[in-house]
Order: C-alpha cells, then sequence, then structure tokens
C-alpha cells in the first residue's frame, strides 16, 4: 500500500523560505519509471503543479516559480523535499505530494497535504 | 504552456442523472489527458488515466473519452457520493497544468 505524508511549518513568513518534507511508503524511489510531484491548492482555487523528481534523479519544474523550488530525494530514507525561497502571502496554499509513474505520469496516490499560511 | 480549459464551471444535478464534463486543451496532448475528483478537505482522487482508462478501484459509472484537444468525463448515473470537484490535467508536456475545475452540486 502506498502512502505519501507531507510535513513542515504551517506559517512562514514573507521572504522567508519554505522546506517541505514527503515521508513515503509502499514503493521505492530507485524503481525505473518512478517519480514524486508537488501539487499546491490556493483556498478555493484550482490546483497548480509545481515540481516533479524522477527515480534517476531528472528533476522538472514549473518555469514560473523554476527560479524559487528546488526538488531532491533521499533514497534510503524515503523522502523528497521540495524548497521554495522568498514566500510571498500569494504562496498561501495547501501542498500535495502525489506518486506518479511513466509513461502517462497520473498523479495516483496523493498525500493528505499540508496548509502553509505566509504572513508576518 | 498548454491551457486547459473545463465547462462547465459548475452544474446542478439529481441523483440518477448522467453527467458530462468537458476538458480543451489549447494544442494537442495526444490522450494524455487526467480526470480527478475532490471533495471539500480533501485531496485530488485519481479517476482516468490516459484519456479513458479508469483507475483501479473507481465504479464503472466513470468514463472518459477523447484525443487529441478534446476531452470528456461522463458520469453515466450520478450517485450522492459523487458531488465533488472535478478536474482535468494534462501530462503531454511540462508543465502540467489542471483545469479550473468543475462543481457538481445538488439540484
Amino acid at each position: 500500500q502506498i502512502t505519501l505524508k507531507e510535513s513542515g511549518p504551517t506559517l512562514v513568513k514573507p521572504t522567508q523560505t519554505l522546506t517541505l518534507t514527503c515521508t513515503f511508503s509502499g514503493f521505492s524511489l530507485s524503481i525505473s519509471g518512478v517519480g514524486v510531484g508537488w501539487i499546491r491548492q490556493s483556498p478555493g482555487k484550482a490546483l497548480e503543479w509545481l515540481a516533479l523528481i524522477y527515480w534517476d534523479d531528472d528533476k522538472r519544474y514549473s518555469p514560473s516559480l523554476r527560479s524559487r523550488l528546488t526538488v531532491t530525494k533521499d533514497t534510503s530514507k524515503n523522502q523528497v523535499v521540495l524548497t521554495m525561497t522568498n514566500m510571498d502571502p500569494v504562496d498561501t496554499a495547501t501542498y500535495y505530494c502525489a506518486h506518479t509513474t511513466k509513461p502517462w505520469l497520473a498523479f495516483d496516490i496523493w498525500g493528505q497535504g499540508t496548509m502553509v499560511t505566509v504572513s508576518s | 504552456d498548454i491551457q486547459m480549459t473545463q465547462s462547465p464551471s459548475s452544474l446542478s444535478a439529481s441523483v440518477g442523472d448522467r453527467v458530462t464534463i468537458s476538458c480543451r486543451a489549447s494544442q494537442t496532448i495526444s490522450s494524455y489527458l487526467i480526470w480527478y475528483q475532490q471533495k471539500p478537505g480533501k485531496a485530488p482522487k485519481l479517476l482516468i488515466y490516459a484519456a479513458s482508462n479508469l483507475q483501479s478501484g473507481v465504479p464503472s459509472r466513470f468514463s472518459g473519452s477523447g484525443s487529441g484537444t478534446d476531452f470528456t468525463l461522463t458520469i453515466s448515473s450520478l450517485q450522492p457520493e459523487d458531488f465533488a470537484i472535478y478536474y482535468c490535467q494534462q501530462s503531454y508536456s511540462i508543465p502540467f497544468t489542471f483545469g479550473g475545475g468543475t462543481k457538481v452540486e445538488t439540484k
């Protein structure tokens, strides 16, 4: 059974860096074709894809946020970490991590999400 | 970026109704179209991938069709647990993009 869970601060101040950790079980991020993505959802808004890291450490980012995002993985700990710099109140959202596989790259299993508020 | 446009943005329906939701891509995405269902306070749930493939465990009243730029999600007979928001997403090219969502409400 695949599970994922996001963890990190619930409140960050403007200009600070957000670090979120996705801890997963039930799969290995060293298996060919597997990836973990990050998606966020501002209150009452639609979903926004942020980043994706593959089993081979290939990384993809949303071009609009590329300069602020970094995604890394620790296969031994079964964790994926997303950092987002220079946080702004518009980044207030629920952040999800999710499992995916090639070739269709559907996010088939999601974490419960973690709500992050950006406010001074 | 590929823009994903869903219609309608909301609809009212009754239990037992047939419901159809449309999703249009701004350029061809082959069959790289995914449908999710989201209920309040919950993470999205995968319903359909590759435009028409039903995810394991999803009831057969859900179906997807289309290719290229025009896609449809159909619920053949709406059940009480189907009142939710539905999103389409393309995984054809980076950045992955989602539609704005269709809220299915009770009539």
